[in-house]
């Protein structure tokens, strides 16, 4: 099984500022590697998919990058309604797993 | 616009069964491949299984192949989970997810969830 490490467990920013989430997973994904926003008592959003692609509706400030191994989401300009867990989920090997999540709070 | 609305989830003693349901709408059901993922109380995702567009491939975690099942009635618009031999572990939201339209491992759209609660 392969284990998708995030860091940091936390991260603390202002509105305005740059958000910068990694994900490490314990061996290659290729490029499929997904990241998905869940706020509280809401489902899951698909935001990036096969490490870079944006979904429908996702707005412009995030971004994804990587491939193998070492993976990055980052939100530009961090807005109010973007502090949030975010996870990330490979597909690359069965079973499909999740990281454990980063959670991004207000500073 | 997709809608995919999850019942079933009940308080059950360890050891019992239970089935799960989902009920899609505002997409061609048939086209997709559909999965389940749980989330336990204040903690991270699961994935739970997949199945693809005709029922006729489907996959688990390794927590539970051989108690669950996964099955879809396309006529229906519906997705199943029949749960087995639940542990107090299985304790969790339970989201009904569809899966991109090309990629079937690739997970686009969620439901809010069911909640089952394995306890004696």
């Amino acid at each position: 099984e392969i284990v998708l490490t995030q860091s940091p467990p936390t991260l603390s920013l202002s509105p305005g500022e740059r958000a910068t989430l990694s994900c490490r997973a314990s061996q290659t994904v290729n490029n499929y590697l997904a990241w998905y926003q869940q706020k509280p008592g809401q489902a899951p959003r698909l935001l990036i998919y096969d490490a870079s692609n944006r979904a429908t509706g996702i707005p412009a400030r995030f971004s994804g990058s990587g491939s193998g191994t070492d993976f990055t989401l980052t939100i530009s300009s961090l807005e109010p309604e973007d502090f949030a867990v975010y996870y990330c989920q490979q597909r690359n090997n069965w079973p499909l797993t999740f990281g454990q999540g980063t959670r991004l709070e207000i500073k | 616009e997709v809608q995919l609305v999850e019942s079933g989830g009940v308080v059950v003693q360890p050891g019992g069964s239970l089935r799960l349901s989902c009920a899609a709408s505002g997409f061609t059901f048939d086209y997709y491949a559909m999965h389940w993922v749980r989330q336990a109380p204040g903690k991270g995702l699961e994935w739970v299984s997949l199945i693809n567009w005709d029922g006729g491939s489907t996959y688990y975690a390794d927590s539970v192949k051989g108690r669950f099942t996964i099955s879809r009635d396309n006529s229906k618009n519906s997705l199943y989970l029949q749960m087995n031999s639940l542990r107090a572990e299985d304790t969790a939201l339970y989201y009904c997810a569809k899966a991109l339209p090309t990629v079937t491992t690739m997970i686009d759209y969620w439901g809010q969830g069911t909640l089952v609660t394995v306890s004696s």
